[in-house]
């Protein structure tokens, strides 16, 4: 089965500042995807970022970027510039690209605070 | 605004009643989803459907019942035997998932505490 590693429980950084969080995963399978989810203090869910694991350039959406190791199973968040709305619970989640596997398996989650 | 919606944000039940969380949502997907979050753990599934009428087990589905008569629906009741049925419980949808890539949008959540 599948495992998703999140080693950091919390995290801080100072407002404008750049912060990467880890993230590693264990799998036996060659095609899958990668995401990233924020969850802020109004517990509602959002995606950040994804990732296909048969992509080689790492993904970017805005001030959220990836690096993506697969060799090394590590699917690590940085952010740049952080912002005080950045502040949450960020969790790591890969799903399997068999066909018919449609279960998200998550991290336990990264707190990130952000200082102003 | 197409979304999903969950009612109530906040649940209250006594030990022992049976209870049913509503999920609804308005994007047209085929597959929707239960997820559970505990303090310090991540999200689990509970149970997921692809079409209607359809529904497959998740990690920790002993305690909980799901129906999906209508495409837009996907009741969740959470029964006398789920032991420690406290938690914050989340609805997810996404399009077909047999499509190459897809992402889950979630509802806000309800919140559940049973004393």
């Amino acid at each position: 089965a599948q495992t998703v590693t999140q080693s950091q429980p919390e995290m801080s950084v100072q407002e404008a500042e750049t912060v990467t969080l880890s993230c590693t995963y264990d799998t036996s399978e060659s095609d899958y995807y990668l995401f990233w989810y924020k969850q802020p203090p109004s517990r509602q869910m959002i995606l950040v970022i994804r990732q296909e694991a048969y992509k080689q350039q790492n993904a970017t959406e805005n001030r959220f970027s990836v690096n993506f190791q697969k060799a090394a199973k590590s699917f690590s968040l940085k952010i740049s510039d952080s912002q005080l709305g950045d502040a949450a619970m960020y969790f790591c989640a890969y799903r399997s690209g068999q066909g018919g596997s449609e279960k998200l398996v998550f991290g336990k989650g990264t707190k990130l605070t952000v200082n102003p | 605004d197409g979304g999903i919606t969950q009612s109530p944000k906040y649940l209250f039940r006594k030990e022992g009643q049976n209870v049913t969380l509503s999920c609804e949502q308005n994007l047209n997907h085929d597959a929707m989803y239960w997820y559970r979050q505990d303090p310090g753990q991540g999200l689990r599934l509970i149970y997921y459907s692809q079409i209607v009428n359809d529904f497959q087990k998740g990690d920790i589905a002993e305690g909980y019942s799901v129906s999906r008569e209508k495409k837009e629906s996907f009741p969740l009741t959470v029964t006398s035997a789920q032991k420690n049925p406290t938690a914050f419980y989340l609805c997810a949808s996404s399009i077909y998932p047999g499509s190459a890539f897809y992402e889950q949008y979630f509802g806000p959540g309800t919140r559940l505490t049973v004393t």
